[in-house]
């Protein structure tokens, strides 16, 4: 079955860290680039992330610039989020989505998994 | 960044009716050299992820019921639902991948039965 399923997500301290993992399965998964988006509670969709191919290019939004690191392991068909220096205003649900566009363009996101929940609160 | 702006925020649509959501960017998502709009819409039901609906501003993703259209060009999009279904009661996302990073999504319209 092609999926993604996301873990690593919890409760953590404002200032403390989590890295969230991406498991794929089902298609060849280092062929796609691959995004992070969150969604805080009862708010809209944010792009996060993105990792090409084969992990050579990143590129993150400003609002976590500096403290989100995304990275892959196309052997274990993972995708990760390390979270460093975490806020109030990073709780959300994180989803991992692949994108289907090409090489030298990305594209839309044609399958994403359900989800992790981060809450970060003292 | 562009700016993607849906409206309205909210709808309320009986069975059987016609649902329409509109769609603003910032600036053309429209590709002149292979005459392709850069817009997605995903359907997003309470507790579920997103689900890919509509790219390229009007081709249907595989799968999707064919009362689910899109339209438009350049900066203003439409996704149109042609016959209101319980089923389709969720939040709706526009999205833009012509200038990347950031890929932006609009705020999301609510669609709610009447």
């Amino acid at each position: 079955e092609v999926q993604l399923v996301e873990s690593g997500g919890g409760l953590v301290q404002p200032g403390g860290s989590l890295r969230l993992s991406c498991a794929a399965s089902g298609f060849t998964f280092s062929s796609y680039w691959m995004h992070w988006v969150r969604q805080a509670p009862g708010k809209g969709l944010v792009w996060v992330s993105r990792i090409n191919s084969d992990g050579s290019s990143t590129s993150d939004a400003d609002s976590v610039k500096g403290r989100f690191t995304i990275s892959r392991d196309n052997a274990k068909k993972t995708l990760y989020l390390q979270m460093n220096s975490l806020r109030a205003e990073d709780t959300a649900v994180y989803y991992c989505a692949r994108d289907c566009g090409s090489s030298d363009w990305p594209g839309h996101f044609d399958l994403w998994g359900r989800g992790t929940l981060v809450t970060v609160s003292s | 960044d562009i700016v993607m702006t849906q409206s309205p925020d909210s709808l309320a649509v009986s069975l059987g009716e016609r649902a329409t959501i509109n769609c603003k960017s910032s600036q053309s998502v429209l590709y002149t050299s292979n005459n392709k709009n850069y817009l997605a819409w995903y359907q997003q039901k309470p507790g579920q992820p997103p689900k890919l609906l509509i790219y390229w501003a009007s081709t249907r993703e595989s799968g999707v019921p064919d009362r689910f259209s899109g339209s438009g060009s350049g900066t203003d999009f439409t996704l149109t639902i042609s016959s209101l279904q319980a089923e389709d009661v969720a939040v709706y996302y526009c999205q833009q991948y012509y200038s990347t990073p950031p890929n932006t999504f609009g705020q999301g319209t609510k669609l709610e039965i009447k």
